[in-house]
């Protein structure tokens, strides 16, 4: 079953904007991550965020979280053509025996 | 970083034939791997998590008979698909996490298995 929901589910911009998706989950959790996929390949991990933290910055990546509306954004500045992608949400528990469940995603189109 | 390796990266195989796909881990220990299916365009759907030693656990709407699943060791996981039918063509992605560390919950994706059935 699927977690949550990203939105937008498809956002095309140009380079040099910032690009904001947003996802929703519906259940506790103990941390929230976000993962990157590219057309036909697997899943790059790009950020992690636990539960008792509200904002995470790595690089041109922010990622807040909302537990009381149980929400999470991941704004990436200053896109580049190559950040072509699409993103995906996934909440997950401190254990590596349970999977993570993944949102729908956002496709992410930046124009050169 | 931890890499986990799938092999093989696509496949095309007639139907009725049977399909075994690898996940490897290849430098940590996974005493579990979770199998998923993408659909173009859509999000990723777990199938299974499988277990080394016992026996894989299976979502519901999955049929066990048809992805079977075996963890023969703490860095191999394999899924057959059996007796491989068109619906079945997908995108197949493998996935572990190091079930050491207790804080480190990262989880790392093999590069997928693109199987067409024709």
């Amino acid at each position: 079953s699927q977690q949550g929901e990203e939105d937008p589910q498809a956002l095309s911009i140009q380079e040099g904007e910032n690009a904001t998706m947003n996802c929703s989950y519906k259940t506790s959790i103990n941390n929230l991550q976000w993962y990157r996929q590219n057309s036909g390949r697997g899943l790059v991990h790009l950020i992690l965020i636990r539960s008792n933290e509200r904002e995470k910055h790595s690089g041109r990546l922010r990622v807040t979280l909302d537990t009381s509306k149980k929400s999470s954004s991941l704004l990436i500045t200053a896109s580049r053509a190559a950040d072509t992608a699409s993103y995906f949400c996934a909440t997950g528990s401190n254990s590596g025996n349970t999977p993570l469940v993944f949102g729908k995603g956002t496709r992410l189109s930046v124009i050169a | 970083g931890a890499v986990v390796s799938q092999h093989p990266s696509w496949v095309i195989c007639k139907s009725g034939t049977s399909v075994k796909i690898e996940c490897r881990s290849l430098d940590f220990q996974a005493t579990t791997m979770f199998w998923y299916r993408q659909f173009p365009k859509q999000s990723l759907m777990l199938m299974a998590t499988s277990n080394e030693g016992s026996k894989a656990t299976y979502e519901q709407g999955v049929e066990k008979d048809k992805f079977l699943i075996n963890h023969a060791s703490l860095t191999l996981s394999t899924l057959t698909v059996t007796s491989a039918h068109p619906e079945d063509s997908s995108f197949y992605i493998c996935s572990a996490r190091d079930s050491r560390g207790q804080w480190n919950t990262e989880a790392f994706f093999g590069q997928g298995t693109r199987l067409t059935v024709v």
